[in-house]
C-alpha cells in the first residue's frame, strides 16, 4: 500500500526560484524521510523529521510536518538546475519494524 | 566509502529461469531491504531483515525469495520469473529500524528484464 502521496505529480519552475511538495500519509509514524533519486538511479536521502519535530533545516532545505493532518512539505529555496530530479517522502510507521513505505514522488524541473 | 553495492546493473532474462540478485553492504548495519519501482507506482517494499536471520514480507512479496545468512549480504531470489517482475529493483540498508538514524542507503539499481 501507499503510504505517502506527494503533490505535485509534476513541478517545473526557473532556477532561482523556490520548489514546495507536499507529501500526505495515512498511519502514525516515527518519522518522515525526503529522498532524491535522479533519473534511474539510486535514491539519496536528503532529510529526516521525527514525529515529535515541527520544522527542520538543512542546507537549502526546509521540511514541516503537521502530525494532525499527516502531513509534510519540502521546500528547497533558490533551486539549482542540478536540483532537477523526482523526490520522495518516505515513512517509518510507530511500530513498524524495518518498514519504509515510499510515495509516488514528485518530478521537479528546474529550467536555466 | 560507505555503500550498498548491487549485482548486476542490467540483467536480461527468459520467463522461469531461476536468477539471483545480490546485494552487499560495507557499513555493519543491520536493517537491509528490497525495493521494486515500476512507473506511477513508486517504490514498492518486497523483502526487509532485522538481522542475520530474520527476514520479513513488504507488501508486494509474491514471487520472490530472500536470505540474510551473513550481516552485510542480502541477496533477491526470483525463482522462477515472470514478465510482471520485469521492474528496477534497490537494496537499501540503515543502522537502525525504520532509517531513524541518517535514513536508509540506497544500492545504485538493478534493471530486470523478463521476456
Amino acid at each position: 500500500s501507499q503510504q505517502g502521496e506527494e503533490d505535485p505529480q509534476a513541478l517545473s519552475i526557473q532556477e532561482g526560484e523556490n520548489a514546495t511538495m507536499n507529501c500526505s500519509y495515512k498511519t502514525s509514524i516515527n518519522n518522515l524521510q525526503w529522498y532524491r533519486q535522479n533519473s534511474g538511479r539510486g535514491l539519496v536521502h536528503l532529510i529526516l523529521i521525527r514525529s515529535n519535530e515541527r520544522e527542520k533545516h538543512s542546507g537549502r532545505l526546509r521540511v514541516t510536518l503537521d502530525t494532525s493532518k499527516k502531513s509534510s512539505s519540502l521546500l528547497i529555496t533558490a533551486s539549482r538546475a542540478a536540483d532537477t530530479a523526482s523526490y520522495f517522502c518516505a515513512t517509518a510507521p510507530t511500530g513498524g519494524g524495518n518498514k519504509l513505505t515510499f510515495g509516488t514522488g514528485t518530478q521537479l524541473k528546474v529550467e536555466l | 566509502e560507505a555503500q550498498v553495492t548491487q549485482n548486476p546493473r542490467y540483467l536480461i532474462t527468459v520467463t522461469g529461469k531461476k536468477l539471483t540478485v545480490t546485494c552487499s553492504q560495507n557499513m555493519n548495519h543491520e536493517y537491509m531491504s528490497w525495493y521494486r519501482q515500476d512507473p506511477g507506482l513508486g517504490l514498492r517494499q518486497i523483502y526487509y531483515s532485522m538481522n542475520v536471520e530474520v527476514t520479513d514480507k513488504g507488501d508486494v512479496p509474491e514471487g520472490y525469495k530472500v536470505s540474510r545468512k551473513e550481516k552485510r549480504n542480502f541477496p533477491l531470489i526470483l525463482e522462477s520469473p515472470s514478465p510482471n517482475q520485469t521492474s528496477l529493483y534497490f537494496c537499501a540498508s540503515s543502522l537502525v529500524s525504520g532509517g531513524d538514524l541518517g535514513g536508509y542507503t540506497f544500492g545504485s539499481g538493478t534493471r530486470l528484464t523478463v521476456v
